[in-house]
């Protein structure tokens, strides 16, 4: 089945504790991507990469790190996490070719 | 600065109810979204407009494009309870980089 996989689902950590949100694909896509959500803001761009070892800042970037080391990964790194990172964080993935996005099924992360 | 605008941001309807959701952008992209999502869940494609003039339908969901006038508009046509949901546009800007509206919480009320 095709999917975008991100573990964990729910994460409740502590502030500066360091901190990894892996996201996977399994449809061989370029394109991945992350997203915060936060209630009255929408879904704002964290990240995205065109390819592997090629990557580029959303809108808010601060205090996230993201590699592409692979394909198929795409993982999300909080290095010194803090309360206002509290969110609903998605990863996605698409193609050029591909006409849609695929999205995971979110991880929510309270940052305490 | 690319903005994606949708309105209203809520919107409160009585069953069996036409409204249409707007949804304007600020550069040039012929390649919008539209997606729903229930509380707690993940984000659902809806429609996927890859043109200019572009109408897509899905029951009593309709979506068309207008890529001159960088807008796009999700019309419901007799709303039932069952379309209660938040909806979000988003415009694909080039290689990954899909840029959301702030979303429209629909509410169908009988």
């Amino acid at each position: 089945e095709a999917q975008v996989t991100q573990n964990p689902r729910y994460l409740i950590t502590v502030t500066g504790k360091k901190l990894t949100v892996t996201c996977s694909q399994n449809m061989n896509h370029e394109y991945m991507s992350w997203y915060r959500q936060d209630p009255g803001l929408g879904l704002r761009q964290i990240y995205y990469s065109m390819n592997v070892e090629v990557t580029d800042k959303g809108d808010v970037p601060e205090g996230y790190k993201v590699s592409r080391k692979e394909k198929r990964n795409f993982p999300l790194i909080l290095e010194s996490p803090s309360p206002n990172q509290t969110s609903l964080y998605f990863c996605a993935s698409s193609s050029w070719s591909d006409y849609g996005y695929t999205f995971g099924s979110g991880t929510r992360l309270t940052v305490v | 600065e690319l903005k994606v605008e949708q309105n209203p941001l809520f919107l409160s309807m009585q069953e069996g109810k036409n409204y249409t959701i707007y949804c304007n952008y600020s550069t040039t992209s012929d390649r919008l979204y539209w997606y729903r999502q229930d509380p707690g869940k993940s984000l659902e494609s809806l429609f996927v407009l890859l043109s200019n003039g572009a109408v897509k339908q899905e029951g009593r969901l309709m979506a068309s494009l207008d890529t001159k006038a960088r807008l796009s508009t999700l019309h419901i046509t007799a709303a039932v309870h069952d379309l209660s949901a938040t909806y979000f546009c988003a415009v694909d800007i080039s290689q990954g980089n899909l840029i959301f509206g702030k979303g429209t919480k629909l509410s169908v009320k009988p």
